[in-house]
């Protein structure tokens, strides 16, 4: 059963451009939901996170919005670089276990 | 400081035999996670630990998985009698709280297992 629901599969902008990803889950107990970046090679990095009390969270180029009452949450990249190419996971955990993950989005960012 | 460490990087066995994955999780993190991440596909949880305690171990696929976190640093996820569907990437993650809500999962680069 999956639970978090991302979309789109992949995405192509142009440098500059604002990338979105768009998630949505099923579990309201659900009270923490990062997004991750990944890189070929490499495990999964943190990048930004937000707790459901919060509509909002800017940090750099990165934002979350947060619907609770649609069980929605996406990434906003602003002013997208080529650097920002990579695979990005939107998860999801309850008071400090398991995440649970979304099925990934390929970010590419033409120069 | 280091991040998570995990190792052997890549694991080549028959099918058949056992394997030991290590993961070495941040000093001082309290709580360790495994996850199982397929080519283009999320982690998927298998088990976690607070300090040497297991607390969850429902992901485990089946009664060939097994993990230990014996002195609450270390641990150690095993599987035996491999099968090429055992094949994949194996994550391991550590955080640094307990009762404290959610704290960052960090994520080591892995360990590719291959079953021939």
């Amino acid at each position: 059963q999956q639970q978090v629901k991302q979309s789109p599969q992949s995405l192509i902008v142009q440098k500059g451009g604002i990338s979105i990803i768009n998630c949505a889950y099923e579990n309201t107990a659900f009270d923490y939901f990062p997004w991750y970046q990944q890189f070929p090679g490499k495990g999964p990095a943190l990048l930004i996170a937000i707790r459901p009390d919060v509509s909002e969270k800017k940090e750099g180029r990165f934002t979350i919005s947060f619907n609770k009452s649609a069980k929605q949450f996406s990434l906003h990249i602003m002013d997208s670089q080529p650097g920002d190419s990579a695979t990005y996971f939107c998860a999801a955990s309850r008071s400090g276990s398991r995440l649970t993950f979304g099925e990934g989005t390929q970010l590419t960012v033409n120069p | 400081g280091a991040g998570v460490s995990q190792s052997p990087r890549y694991k080549v066995t028959k099918r058949g035999q056992d394997v030991a994955l290590r993961c070495d999780p941040i000093s001082g993190h309290v709580s360790l996670y495994w996850y199982r991440q397929a080519l283009g596909q999320g982690p998927e949880f298998l088990t976690y630990f607070n300090y040497e305690a297991q607390q969850d171990k429902s992901g485990l696929p089946n009664d060939r998985f097994s993990a230990e976190r014996p002195e609450g640093s270390i641990s150690t996820l095993t599987i035996q009698r491999t099968e090429q569907r055992d094949s994949a990437m194996y994550r391991c993650a550590s955080s640094s709280g307990v009762g404290v809500g959610n704290q960052p999962q960090h994520f080591g680069d892995g360990t590719r297992l291959s079953i021939l």
